[in-house]
């Protein structure tokens, strides 16, 4: 286990709704990114947190944002969901910013209906 | 944009037999990782490399990254049902205050038959 944690694992929302995704990082790591991954594809990167900053975007619209805590956890959220956001959404934390190896958390899996 | 493709896409095997997955990037890496996901699971890290021509084996696997870092390949000796998943490799992109963010290839699943 990688110590990356994320809630809930499972969640069903409607088009139009709003969710919001947790994921604490591993102990001692301060930088935190998050993923997409559709149904049998790889992981689409859609930003990254270090110190409490967005660190970098993916090509993903302004409906998807994020947070990151002093603890370095994290938040991601996404408004106004559309059909094509039903995916598997991981994070990764990692220690030395961006270029130390990312460990990933089991994601949650999210269902628009 | 920087693309990762990855080939073959599925490979069926017969336990015992050897299997390899290729990874080839449009612009050069600053390193590469890989990563086993087992169906319903998450990415779990494998390995990274980093230096031009680096060779990493752990037991039966074996990874090789380019001299020009913009090609990698994964090889399995002996694949045993246990090896069963999706193998993903990720090219890291180093961007403005060093972000760093992994641009996965599509992955190979891997079936192993007992």
């Amino acid at each position: 286990e990688t110590g990356v944690t994320q809630s809930p694992t499972h969640l069903i929302k409607t088009r139009g709704q709003q969710v919001t995704l947790r994921c604490s990082s591993q102990s001692g790591h301060n930088t935190v990114s998050w993923y997409q991954q559709a149904l049998g594809q790889g992981p689409q990167f859609i930003f990254q947190y270090y110190r409490e900053e967005e660190n970098g975007r993916g090509n993903f619209p302004p409906r998807f944002s994020g947070l990151q805590f002093p603890n370095y956890s994290s938040e991601l959220n996404v408004n106004a969901l559309l059909l094509g956001d039903s995916a598997l959404y991981l994070c990764a934390s990692s220690a030395l910013g961006s270029t130390d190896t990312q460990y990933f958390g089991p994601g949650t899996r999210l269902t628009v209906l | 944009g920087q693309q990762v493709m990855q080939i073959p896409q599925y490979q069926h095997v017969q336990e015992g037999e050897d299997f390899t997955t290729y990874c080839n990037s449009s612009t050069t890496l600053s390193n590469i990782q890989w990563y086993k996901q087992r169906p319903g699971g998450h990415p779990v890290f494998l390995i990274q490399l980093v230096k031009s021509g680096e060779v990493k084996k752990q037991k039966r696997l074996t990874f090789q990254f380019g001299e020009a870092k913009k090609n990698s390949s994964l090889h399995i000796t002996a694949t045993q049902t246990t090896d069963v998943g999706t193998y993903f490799c990720a090219g890291l992109r180093l961007g403005s205050g060093n972000t760093g963010k992994l641009i996965f290839g599509q992955g190979t699943t891997l079936q192993v038959k007992p």
